[in-house]
């Protein structure tokens, strides 16, 4: 039962263009979004999250937007940059029984590429 | 990644040999995280260990897996008579009160079976 969906397997952008990464999830329990970069060879590295009593959370060039009927969020990177190009998960804690939230569920992850 | 330390990066092992990845978290967090990653798949959650406790572990497969967070020293991973199924990316990760909810990863081990 896949809880973190990532539709997309691979995208493509020009540099200095917005590059938009999907992310639908089915818990409805789900109250906290994380967007992390992983490049090969490395872990992941957090860029950015959201709570549920928010609908947006902006850092820089990265924007997050929940849209908590839709069950959807996505990641807006602009503009973007080659060295944006790495693999992005999405992920959200499985905090039931307010144990922790670092048990995450994570997608499968969005391969960016961004050309020069 | 800054402060999660695993080690070793690589490692190969043969069938049946065991093998044992360590990690050390950040400085000042006392939780720490181990999620697995097989080829062509997202991170799984295997286990979630405070200091000297085993708090959350239903990501862990049943036999031949073991993990422990000591009162002195790293965490560790274990696996015993490893199979080449387990050839995977370790990846630990920790956070404590000043991370707040969110969780910070090392920069991951590699296991190969041969």
């Amino acid at each position: 039962d896949q809880q973190v969906k990532q539709n997309s397997p691979s995208l493509s952008v020009q540099e200095g263009r917005i590059s938009i990464l999907n992310c639908d999830y089915t818990n409805s329990m789900f109250d906290y979004f994380l967007w992390y970069k992983k490049y090969p060879a490395e872990g992941p590295t957090f860029l950015i999250s959201i709570s549920s009593i928010k609908d947006k959370n902006e850092d820089g060039r990265f924007t997050v937007f929940l849209n908590k009927s839709a069950k959807h969020l996505s990641l807006h990177i602009v503009p973007s940059q080659p060295g944006d190009s790495a693999v992005y998960f999405c992920a959200a804690p499985d905090n039931a029984g307010g144990t922790s939230y670092g048990k995450l569920t994570f997608g499968q992850g969005t391969i960016l590429t961004v050309h020069p | 990644n800054a402060g999660v330390m695993q080690n070793p990066r690589h490692l190969v092992r043969r069938r049946g040999q065991e093998a044992r990845l360590r990690c050390s978290p950040m400085k000042g967090h006392s939780h720490v995280y181990w999620y697995r990653q097989l080829p062509e798949e997202g991170l799984k959650f295997m286990v979630y260990l405070q200091k000297e406790n085993i708090i959350d572990e239903s990501g862990m497969p049943k036999e031949r897996f073991s993990a422990e967070f000591p009162k002195e020293g790293p965490s560790i991973l274990r696996i015993q008579q490893v199979v080449r199924g387990d050839s995977a990316a370790y990846f630990c990760a920790s956070s404590g009160w000043q991370s707040g909810n969110t969780i910070y990863f090392g920069e991951g081990s590699w296991l190969t079976v041969v």
